[in-house]
């Protein structure tokens, strides 16, 4: 159980378009999801929370008008990257806890497969 | 906010010998510590957690060990083998309710020779 789906797994834009990159929980529900970054040989670096039915929170220096997530249900998370421009370029990773996993203790976060975005 | 910091960066060990990689964390409300392992170009598996309230755990040949006093704690891989290669993050967060904001350690590029 606890499988997380991300879609596209790659995508080549041009610059100035949008990406949209969708995260889903297939066999749990998830009120919060996560969204990193991981640029080449680094560590993923957090961007924001994405929680269900409610406005998402942004990490520090990660512009909220730039990446727009949205959280519809329970089931799907969306990144859409804004105007992308080749600093983007990067992999983007979605994650999400199944609560039942952990009852009163943090649960185990599972990452989707990601997504490797390429700005030309 | 929370700082995680991961030690070395880099370790290339033999085959069947020991690896160690050690993390320190600066939030002392931070009470859970996972270990991921991620091989390269695909997603961060996770290999081993920990929670606040025990000091070690283990599981077949890795095993963590947490010091909540000093905050930090470390991945013992015993007998290791070649494909045990890749790069391994450390990992902190407090929450309640299941809340996981997982702050991430820089990384350990692990290289195990045949």
């Amino acid at each position: 159980g606890a499988v997380v789906s991300q879609h596209p797994s790659w995508v080549i834009c041009k610059s100035g378009t949008s990406v949209k990159i969708e995260c889903r929980s297939l066999d749990f529900q998830a009120t919060t999801m996560f969204w990193y970054r991981q640029f080449p040989k680094q560590s993923l670096m957090l961007m924001a929370t994405s929680n269900e039915g409610s406005k998402a929170t942004y990490e520090q220096g990660v512009e909220k008008d730039k990446f727009l997530i949205n959280h519809a249900s329970l089931t799907l998370s969306t990144l859409t990257v804004t105007s992308a421009h080749p600093e983007d370029s990067s992999f983007y990773i979605c994650s999400a806890s199944n609560y039942e996993d952990g009852s009163s203790y943090n649960s185990p976060l599972h990452f989707g497969n990601g997504t490797r975005l390429t700005v030309t | 906010g929370e700082n995680v910091e991961q030690h070395p960066s880099t370790l290339s060990v033999q085959e069947g010998d020991s690896a160690v990689i050690k993390c320190t964390y600066s939030d002392s409300a931070s009470n859970y510590f996972p270990w991921y392992k991620q091989e390269l170009g695909k997603r961060p598996q996770l290999i081993i957690d920990i929670r606040s309230n025990v000091g070690e755990k283990k599981d077949q040949r890795i095993a963590v060990t947490l010091n909540k006093t000093a905050k930090h704690f470390s991945l013992h891989i015993t007998e290791t083998q070649p494909e045990d290669s890749a790069v391994y993050f450390c990992a902190a967060s407090r929450g309640s309710g299941g809340y996981n904001k997982l702050i991430f350690g820089a990384g350990t590029r692990l290289a195990v020779h045949p």
